[in-house]
């Protein structure tokens, strides 16, 4: 019973490298989200997904890109690490139908960009 | 602009006592509305929900109450358990679904 996995726990980067944040759900949910949450703010959206193939910015999207090729996965790039995406990231996913009770989030990924 | 607001960063309760967290928000277009809990290390899992033709949900030891004149809703915890402490986001999503916007979240302790 996975749920929703993120890979990787921990990352440290340089500025100015590149990187992809996997997300990975095994409940065949529909839509999925890529969350940022930074000291003292809420979880703020980054980037969502409403089946494969379809995508959409969030609140936050600059300096990200995202992909849905597959209803499984959603990965998070990030082109030019820039200090400022120093943050703890979240995906998760819910169902097509339902309410917003029905997200799961995954154990997230710490980013810090040095 | 925050849109969700958790005014206290963190809360301290001692054990078997009622905790209290509040949260306001500030878009009219909110109609759902959520508590998540978050432990150290882990996501956010939900914990109850309410919706704006309500102005209370209760489930087992947790009630929501919604006031929508005052735009603010609070999170009953009676009483209150070490197992409870984690931090506590407040949710709100402008309908019944997705992309939800969360406050900055509470720090609960409860103490033995």
């Amino acid at each position: 019973n996975a749920g929703v996995t993120q890979t990787p726990k921990f990352r440290i980067l340089k500025i100015g490298q590149s990187m992809t944040l996997q997300c990975t759900q095994d409940m065949n949910h529909n839509y999925m989200y890529w969350y940022r949450q930074d000291p003292g703010m809420g979880l703020k959206l980054i980037y969502y997904s409403v089946g494969a193939g379809i995508t959409d910015k969030g609140e936050v999207p600059n300096g990200y890109n995202v992909s849905r090729s597959t209803t499984e996965d959603f990965p998070l790039r990030l082109e030019l690490a820039a200090p400022s995406q120093t943050s703890v990231y979240f995906c998760a996913s819910s169902p097509a139908t339902g309410g917003s009770e029905k997200y799961t989030f995954g154990s997230g990924t710490r980013l810090t960009v040095v | 602009d925050q849109q969700v607001k958790q005014n206290s960063p963190s809360l301290s309760v001692q054990e078997g006592r009622i905790s209290i967290l509040n949260c306001d928000y500030t878009n009219s277009m909110f109609d759902y509305f959520l508590w998540y809990k978050k432990y150290p290390a882990e996501g956010p899992t939900f914990l109850i929900s309410i919706s704006s033709i309500k102005d209370k949900n209760e489930d087992g030891r947790f009630t929501v109450f919604l006031n929508k004149s005052a735009k603010h809703l609070s999170l009953h915890i009676v009483p209150s358990q070490p197992g409870d402490s984690a931090v506590y986001f407040c949710a709100a999503s402008p309908e019944y679904g997705n992309k939800l916007v969360f406050g900055a979240g509470t720090i609960l302790r409860v103490k033995s």
